[in-house]
């Protein structure tokens, strides 16, 4: 039973194109996340979401836009897709009230041709 | 802002000895978290270990266990007994309490090899 879930696995897609990538979590946190790790493993925040209200927007181009129809989701739709947006994308989620572990979902990896 | 450092970008060990990997991070906060992730080659981010910075007592899961150095800024992961599955990337990462989220930032990873 899988706490962070994120469909598609695997994305490829060609430039231009608009793709949206799902995430929920069973874990009842209140705060979710999209992470993107680029060709060199590197994980930077994109967004963070507590209860629906928007906490982090990092910068990130405004083709990103992510939306929380309640707290136990939050998807990330991509307009427009370019070349620079092939990475791996994980979502994730955490409960203030505990502890700040951050339990991350298994990853999106986009392909953009 | 936070910054975490992990200088090794790459590490070897023989099955069944023990490894320690390096991450040094810089903050202004008085109050954080450090944690260890691992990521095989599935990709999956899977929490190793977790410190919280209030705590002198260094923490410890099974065979893995950390040297947390607060005055150093220093956060070490030893893995004891390495075992062909502890092959993975390593993240080393830090946390700070904000109201309604929190901003986790990464190391740039340890590729750890681990030699039958």
């Amino acid at each position: 039973d899988t706490a962070v879930s994120q469909t598609p696995k695997y994305l490829v897609t060609q430039m231009g194109n608009d793709k949206s990538i799902k995430c929920e979590q069973n874990l009842g946190h209140d705060t979710m996340y999209w992470y993107k790790q680029d060709s060199k493993k590197f994980l930077k925040i994109m967004f963070s979401y507590n209860n629906k209200e928007l906490i982090i927007n990092e910068t990130v181009p405004n083709r990103f836009s992510p939306k929380s129809p309640d707290k136990a989701h939050l998807n990330l739709h991509i307009n427009s897709l370019e070349l620079g947006d092939s990475a791996v994308y994980f979502c994730a989620s955490s409960d203030e009230t505990w502890d700040l572990t951050i339990y991350f979902g298994e990853g999106s990896w986009l392909t953009v041709v | 802002a936070q910054t975490v450092t992990q200088s090794q970008p790459e590490m070897s060990v023989q099955e069944a000895e023990t490894v320690t990997l390096s991450c040094t991070y810089d903050t202004s906060e008085s109050d954080y978290y450090l944690f260890w992730y691992k990521q095989p080659p599935s990709r999956q981010m899977i929490l190793v270990i977790r410190q919280e910075a209030y705590k002198q007592q260094n923490a410890t899961e099974n065979r893995f266990s950390v040297n947390f150095q607060k005055a150093a800024k220093s956060f070490s992961l030893k893995i004891s007994d390495s075992q062909l599955g502890d092959a993975a990337m390593y993240f080393c990462a830090q946390a700070c309490p904000q109201t309604g989220a929190n901003n986790l930032f990464f190391g740039t990873g340890t590729r750890l090899t681990v030699i039958p």
